[in-house]
């Protein structure tokens, strides 16, 4: 069937370090990939997006690249800051329909 | 830009009880869905609607029922809690049409079912 793996959290980080976030899937046909991020207390928006094989998305210093060979959308950022702290969630959109398929969401804390 | 608007942010009901909550976007966009928030089962889609008049199930639709009468509302009854549906939910719509298009969520409505 269809799904989405990430991997489990919580993730700590110090300042400035490296994030690699692993996200791979299982999907028929096309599916479009996507990175929510969930902040304390609020619903989840849209940061990045990737709908072919070898597109790179990126917003906010944040990138992943949609691999298809890998069936993988790994989320990168070069140096995380206390402001990235929140809940990460890989998600795809299975093509021909209107249904989208969650992670579980990766919690992430950045120390200052 | 109110965007989606999900009232109440909080409930607490006993079970067998029966609530509404309310979800509305003021994008004109045609989809709109409904999702249950788990520990350590991320997203789950309730239901979902493609336009006014169309609604359909997703993965979790049993104890849930939907009606889609205008564009802008997209209301999700419970008819007789159970404390499984202790969870917060989230309303959702689409920019843009099929899945590569964007979405955007409400802040969300915790509800407990004591």
């Amino acid at each position: 069937g269809n799904s989405v793996t990430q991997m489990e959290g919580p993730v700590t980080l110090s300042e400035e370090a490296f994030l690699t976030i692993n996200c791979t899937y299982t999907a028929t046909g096309y599916p479009s990939l996507f990175w929510y991020v969930q902040y304390p207390g609020e619903g989840l928006q849209l940061l990045l997006k990737a709908t072919k094989a070898d597109d790179k998305g990126s917003n906010k210093g944040f990138e992943a690249t949609y691999r298809k060979e890998t069936t993988s959308f790994h989320l990168e950022k070069g140096s995380v800051q206390v402001s990235d702290s929140a809940v990460y969630f890989c998600a795809l959109g299975l093509s021909g329909t209107y249904k989208y398929i969650f992670g579980t969401g990766t919690r992430l804390k950045v120390l200052a | 830009n109110a965007g989606v608007t999900q009232t109440p942010k909080f409930q607490v009901l006993k079970t067998g009880q029966s609530m509404t909550l309310q979800c509305a976007q003021d994008m004109n966009h045609e989809y709109m869905s409904w999702y249950r928030q788990d520990p350590g089962m991320g997203l789950r889609l309730i239901h979902y609607s493609v336009g006014a008049g169309i609604t359909d199930q997703g993965e979790v639709p049993n104890g849930y029922n939907v009606s889609r009468s205008t564009t802008e509302d997209f209301p999700l009854r419970l008819l007789s809690a159970a404390p499984s549906q202790t969870s917060v939910y989230f309303c959702a719509s689409i920019k843009g049409t099929g899945t590569s298009g964007e979405l955007f969520f409400g802040e969300g409505s915790r509800l407990t079912v004591l």
